[in-house]
Order: C-alpha cells, then sequence, then structure tokens
C-alpha cells in the first residue's frame, strides 16, 4: 500500500535556528507532492506543492523543498525559523495514476520553536 | 471569498446518536473530500466525491455514509456514532487538473461519549 513517513514527529528549535522535516514516500510511480501546515486550532494551509520541473520549489514564508526522486523523499527546510512557525506540517503525496487525486498524508511533525 | 466553510465546529453527541456534517464551497471545484484527523496518524480519507453525482470509500469509510448534494456541498453523515469516531473532521476542495492542491475547511470538533 502506499504510504508517507515523516521521521520526526516532535522538533524543538530555537528561533533563527535552520530546519529540515523529512519526508519518504512509498509509490514507484510519478506523483505529486504537497507539504501543509496547521497552526494551532486553524485549518490545513498550502505550504508548498511539486508536481513538474525544477526538483528545487519555493513556498510561501520562506520554505522551500526537494524532491530527491531517486531517494523517493521531498524534505522541507526553511534557512531560519521563527517563533510563528510554530505549528504541525504535513507531508502529503498524490500518485498520478489516481485519477480522484486523492492524498495520501504522513502522520505529521509538530515544530515548537522557542523565541 | 469565503472558500470551504464547516457546520458545526463543535458537537458532542451520545454514543448512538446520529448527525450530518455540513461542507459548502464556493469556489466552483468538482472534487470534494471528507478527512479524519487523529492525533499521530495524519488525515485519512474517509470518503470523496470527484465530481458531482459520484462518491467512493476512502481508507477509513466504515460508520459513514456522504451525499454530494450538489457541485457546492458534500455532507458526512454518521449514522450511529460510536466514542471511535471521536475526531476532527475536515472537509476539502479541489480544482481539476494536474497539480491542484486541495482546499481545507477550518474542521468540525466530534466528540462522542
Amino acid at each position: 500500500a502506499q504510504s508517507v513517513s515523516q521521521h520526526n514527529h516532535h522538533v524543538i528549535l530555537s528561533e533563527a535556528a535552520s530546519l529540515e522535516l523529512g519526508c519518504n514516500y512509498s509509490y514507484g510511480g510519478t506523483v505529486n507532492l504537497f507539504w501543509y501546515v496547521q497552526y494551532p486550532g486553524q485549518h490545513l494551509q498550502l505550504l508548498l506543492k511539486y508536481f513538474s520541473g525544477d526538483p528545487l520549489v519555493k513556498g510561501i514564508k520562506g520554505f522551500e523543498a526537494e524532491f530527491i526522486k531517486s531517494k523517493f523523499s521531498f524534505n522541507l527546510r526553511k534557512p531560519s525559523v521563527q517563533w510563528s512557525d510554530t505549528a504541525e506540517y504535513f507531508c502529503a503525496v498524490n500518485p498520478r495514476m489516481d485519477s480522484s487525486y486523492k492524498l495520501i498524508f504522513g502522520s505529521g511533525t509538530r515544530l515548537l520553536v522557542r523565541p | 471569498n469565503a472558500g470551504v466553510t464547516q457546520t458545526p465546529k463543535f458537537q458532542v453527541l451520545k454514543t448512538g446518536q446520529s448527525m450530518t456534517l455540513q461542507c459548502a464551497q464556493d469556489m466552483n471545484h468538482n472534487s470534494m473530500y471528507w478527512y479524519r484527523q487523529d492525533p499521530g496518524m495524519g488525515l485519512r480519507l474517509i470518503y470523496y466525491s470527484a465530481s458531482e453525482g459520484t462518491t467512493d470509500k476512502g481508507e477509513v469509510p466504515n460508520g459513514y455514509n456522504v451525499s454530494r448534494l450538489n457541485k457546492r456541498e458534500f455532507s458526512l453523515r454518521l449514522e450511529s456514532a460510536a466514542p471511535s469516531q471521536t475526531s476532527v473532521y475536515f472537509c476539502a476542495s479541489r480544482a481539476g487538473g494536474e497539480g491542484q492542491p486541495q482546499h481545507f475547511g477550518d474542521g468540525t470538533r466530534l466528540s462522542i461519549l
């Protein structure tokens, strides 16, 4: 079965530290990839997406992610985090062959940024 | 522009009661989805509707039914609520075309006692 793994369930950083959140998926075909963020008490918001072209994609709020096909990975990065980045981050995958475009989510990573 | 609107935001039910969660989108999207979010498990797909008039099961459909009332509205019904259905429920919609993201509502926090 297709699955998405986010290895870090909880991450604690100080402001200005660099961030990298891992995401790996298990699917041999072509995929669309997404990172969503959920701030406390809010709905999921799209951070960035990849479906073709440059494997390094830039999103909102200074986030970026790199798609490495050979590693089935789509890691999220930010060079310098802020307190306002405290949230839960979800990686999601949509296999291209699935015409329903439903998303398979990872279990999420809770990020706490200390001021 | 409201996007995806879910009602209610909070609900407490007793075991065995029934309830319908409402979802409406104003973006003219074809596809709509219902997910449940549980701690440490991410979001899991309950049902989806690829287009008006069609519905299909997702990963965890047991205990739920859905209705795609029209292009805008997609409701989720719990016929006989169970404590295991205590969760946060999110509705999402998506425009057609490759690479389009899903847009999520604010969620319904449902507790079943």
